[in-house]
């Protein structure tokens, strides 16, 4: 099965610098790579995803990265803001009927 | 909508008491997925029913655990007899698609068995 492995595990930034986060998978047949962030108390929430016929998408301060031939894949963001202290997931799946493997988290702070 | 609605938000129970954990999916969805989140193993899939049929569910740990899909509006995760081991947050998601579309998750049982 689909093996994900994410670094660093947890992250300290300064508010306003970048934080990176990477995820590498081992399923090459893996073609959706969405990120999600959980707050405290509170379940994971999407923040963005790319499919395999995209190397980079963008959404205001959030972009993510993809190598398929690498196989891995970065989540950056910019400008960091206190709310954006959370756990920040990365998951792969093959499609439809395969399942969202999970990597174990990244706990980021950003302090202010 | 008011979103994944997961009852209870915490439950204790003595080891070796049934349990059970409900799930109600966003109107018109037609995927449905229970997963467990622990600090040593992280977000682990558990079962995923697409239009209330289970597709996937190798990651249901043992015969203790087991998981029903009624109708489209409700479902249930039961663990008899429960453990200390099985102590854990316990998510229910749904989505639109399958494992291939935005999975949105519900706030979680937190469960504890003494």
């Amino acid at each position: 099965g689909e093996n994900v492995e994410q670094h660093p595990s947890t992250l300290s930034v300064q508010e306003g610098d970048s934080a990176v986060i990477k995820c590498t998978y081992s399923d090459s047949a893996s073609n959706y790579f969405p990120w999600y962030k959980q707050e405290l108390g509170k379940g994971p929430q999407l923040i963005i995803d790319i499919r395999s016929n995209v190397g980079e998408k963008k959404d205001q301060r959030i972009a993510v990265t993809l190598n398929k031939t690498a196989k891995h894949f970065s989540l950056h963001i910019t400008e960091t803001q206190p709310e954006d202290s959370a756990v920040y997931f990365c998951a792969a799946s093959r499609g439809n009927d395969y399942k969202l493997s999970f990597g174990a988290g990244t706990t980021v702070t950003v302090r202010a | 909508d008011a979103g994944v609605i997961q009852s209870p938000r915490h439950e204790v129970t003595e080891m070796g008491q049934e349990v059970t954990l409900r799930c109600k999916p966003i109107s018109g969805h037609n995927s449905l997925f229970w997963y467990r989140q622990t600090m040593m193993r992280g977000l682990e899939l558990l079962i995923y029913f697409n239009n209330n049929v289970p597709i996937d569910d190798s990651g249901m740990p043992e015969d203790r655990f087991s998981a029903k899909m009624p109708n489209a509006s409700f479902s249930t995760l039961k663990i008899q007899p429960s453990e200390p081991r099985d102590s854990a947050v316990y998510f229910c998601a749904s989505s639109i698609g399958g494992a291939d579309t935005e999975a949105f998750f519900g706030q979680g049982t937190r469960l504890t068995v003494v």
